[in-house]
């Protein structure tokens, strides 16, 4: 069964300098990943996705991820924090008929 | 493209009635969708894969006969929970699996309902 880790329950940030939020996981095969944000009360919007080729992901709002493969990770990253970037990120990934497994999420504090 | 509904976006009830959540699929047409649950400031949990026109999967430790799902169109699924208590007060979120443009077999998410038991 695949699982994803998300070691830090937050991560606080000063805009306008650069945010890494991390994300390993486990799973057979070959990894479909995904990352998602969370603002309060609403659904899951998406930001970014790996399935194949460069290791280096561009998402949505500047957003991007690096895949490494060597040590299972799928860390999120941003060169220059916004206050609005502040929410809840999740890392997924995706296992047999389309289910997602989800990490505990992150929640990302930006400051002013 | 690829946005889903969940209709209420928040219910309050008392415990012992049933609610009815409905997802539906707006531009596009989903076979499988699926019901996660989120605790406050936790993870989304899924509690079961809805394919059209067949019964639900459930994960293990959900009762089917407490959450019952219904997928009876192709942009339609439904989540009643029956005889609600407060221990069911969650959020719960609904997906729709679909191919749409080059985001082919991905997940697409509603804002989710925010449902109250008293």
């Amino acid at each position: 069964a695949q699982s994803v880790a998300q070691p830090e329950d937050q991560v606080n940030v000063a805009e306008g300098n650069p945010l890494t939020v991390k994300c390993t996981y486990s799973v057979s095969g070959n990894p479909y990943l995904f990352w998602y944000v969370q603002y309060p009360n609403r659904g899951l919007q998406f930001l970014l996705k790996y399935i194949t080729g460069d290791n280096l992901v561009k998402g949505s709002y500047g957003f991007e991820a690096e895949f490494n493969k060597s040590q299972t990770s799928f860390h999120l990253k941003k060169p220059s924090a916004l206050v609005s970037d502040s929410a809840l990120y999740f890392c997924a990934v995706r296992g047999a008929k389309g289910t997602l497994t989800f990490g505990k999420g992150t929640m990302l504090l930006v400051s002013p | 493209g690829a946005v889903v509904s969940q209709h209420p976006s928040w219910v309050i009830c008392k415990s012992g009635t049933s609610v009815k959540i409905e997802c539906r699929s707006l531009d596009f047409q989903a076979t499988t969708m699926f019901w996660y649950r989120q605790f406050p400031k936790q993870s989304l949990m899924l509690m079961a894969t809805s394919n059209e026109g067949s019964k639900a999967t459930y994960e293990q430790g959900v009762e089917k006969d407490k959450f019952l799902i219904n997928h009876a169109s192709l942009t339609l699924s439904t989540l009643t929970v029956t005889s609600a208590h407060p221990e069911d007060s969650s959020f719960y979120i609904c997906s729709a699996l679909g191919a749409l443009g080059g985001r082919y077999n991905e997940q697409f998410f509603g804002p989710g309902t925010r449902l109250t038991v008293l």
